[in-house]
């Protein structure tokens, strides 16, 4: 059974540097074709994708947030940990991480997502 | 501004049939089978419905079914169930640069 889960803090300051960890069980990263994508909702809006990572290191960025986003993967913790630099009010979102794969089934889907984690950006 | 395009509110009445759309471009919808729907509910982290244009996962209804024609992605719920009321999303692949898009998200009511 996959399950994953969302972790840091709940507040940052605007100008701040975001760091969360996602901690992900029933499968492995070093496993062929498999990714972790993180994706953020904010409050009433729609889900937007910001980032993913790969079983071989490959990393994919929404372009219009590229510049500000970094992620990163520790196979042996199980973890996929991203940071967005220079916070601002509207980054205020839940954020989700999730399994996802281009090979098997389903594919190049979101198939199993972490409950998610709000973060409120505010002085 | 979400990069698919979905109507922001859908209604229906107890065991009818309703349609989502989903319009995108050749660059998304259009030029790949990897549309995917999301259900999700007030509160709760967005479900798995619909992948790869018309595949269910395992434990989803067969009231829920998808299609795609050109660069519009549709999903259809049959015999509405007051559990389908929540909101829904459409993604796509994207290519390798903007990878995955989604949809503005669209309120499903049941009446």
């Amino acid at each position: 059974q996959i399950t994953l889960k969302e972790s840091g803090p709940t507040l940052v300051k605007p100008t701040q540097t975001l760091t969360l960890t996602c901690t992900f069980s029933g499968f492995s990263l070093s496993t062929s074709g498999v990714g972790v994508g993180w994706i953020r909702q904010p409050p009433g809006k729609a889900l937007e994708w910001f980032a993913l990572i790969y079983w071989d290191d490959d990393k994919r960025y929404n372009p219009s947030l590229k510049s500000r986003l970094t992620i990163t993967k520790v196979t042996s913790k199980n973890q996929v940990v991203f940071t967005m630099t220079n916070m601002d009010p509207v980054d205020t979102a839940t954020y989700y991480c999730a399994h996802f794969s281009i090979v098997g089934d389903p594919t190049y889907a979101f198939d199993i997502w972490g409950p998610g984690t709000m973060v409120t950006v505010s002085s | 501004q979400s990069a698919l395009t979905q109507p922001p509110s859908a209604s229906g009445s107890l065991g009818q049939s309703i349609t989502i759309s989903c319009t995108g471009t050749s660059s998304d919808v259009g030029g790949y089978n990897y549309v995917s729907w999301y259900q999700q509910h007030p509160g709760k982290a967005p479900k798995l419905i619909i992948y790869e244009v018309t595949k269910r996962p395992s434990g989803v209804p067969d009231r829920f079914s998808g299609s795609k024609s050109g660069n519009t992605a549709s999903l259809t719920v049959s015999g509405l169930q007051a559990e389908d009321e929540g909101d829904y999303y459409c993604s796509s692949y994207a290519g390798s640069n903007n990878f995955v898009v989604f949809g503005g998200g669209t309120k499903l009511t049941v009446l």
